[in-house]
């Protein structure tokens, strides 16, 4: 099964420490996603590429948030200076857009708790 | 993106078909229905998706009414492995500048009984 991957599966972490997550898309699809969820509620879109471009943002986004896909291959969604509102699932999708027609499929996800 | 309206929550036997409704009463020309599931602690399986016509596949069958305001998810003979949330989105085609952003209601949590 070549579907999406990401690791770690869970991550436990301190208040105010750095965690770096990574997706690997299927491959040669050409757009990855980012989506967060909460206890008990839907993903919620963060951020998406476009090949090696990450070409918008959510305004859930803060600024201790980034991510990466460079070469347009896997990607890594850093959060900084964790926070404990900062636990939830970090789901990573990948899609092929080819010409209009788009479907997004998703990794297991990586569950992240900030004591 | 259109907003979605589905129950909260269902029950069903296991063996027959699951009919999961979904309203989306404001569901624009260009904007397909696709659904999605999740079963507990996973990510989001991509289960079917259609414009104006049903389609059918290996897991599902879709049912989108004429007038495309609402639709159901048809699992024909459940199984205990299809508990689990549904998702009923309505998105926009492919954007070759923008995002296709998923928007994620509260979903169905279905419930298969043996």
């Amino acid at each position: 099964d070549t579907g999406v991957s990401q690791d770690p599966r869970h991550k436990i972490t301190k208040r105010g420490q750095n965690v770096t997550f990574r997706c690997d898309p299927i491959s040669e699809h050409n757009r990855l996603y980012w989506y967060r969820q909460t206890l008990g509620q839907g993903p919620e879109f963060l951020t998406y590429f476009q090949n090696e471009a990450q070409l918008e943002k959510s305004r859930l986004l803060s600024d201790r948030f980034s991510a990466e896909r460079p070469k347009g291959s896997f990607s890594t969604l850093e959060i900084q200076r964790t926070e404990q509102g900062d636990s939830a699932m970090y789901l990573c999708a990948s899609s092929l857009l080819a010409g209009i027609r788009e479907t997004q499929y998703f990794g297991p996800g990586t569950r992240l708790l900030v004591l | 993106d259109a907003k979605t309206t589905q129950p909260t929550s269902m029950d069903c036997a296991e063996g027959r078909a699951a009919n999961l409704p979904c309203n989306h009463s404001t569901i624009s020309g260009n904007e397909y229905v696709y659904w999605y599931r999740q079963i507990h602690s996973q990510g989001p399986q991509y289960i079917i998706h259609g414009l104006k016509n049903n389609e059918t596949n290996e897991m599902a069958s879709l049912i989108i009414t004429e007038d495309r305001k609402s639709s159901t998810l048809i699992l024909p003979h459940a199984t205990l492995r299809d508990t689990a949330v549904y998702y009923c989105i309505v998105s926009r085609l492919g954007i070759i500048q923008g995002a296709q952003k998923l928007v994620f209601g509260q979903g169905t949590r279905l419930t298969i009984n043996p």
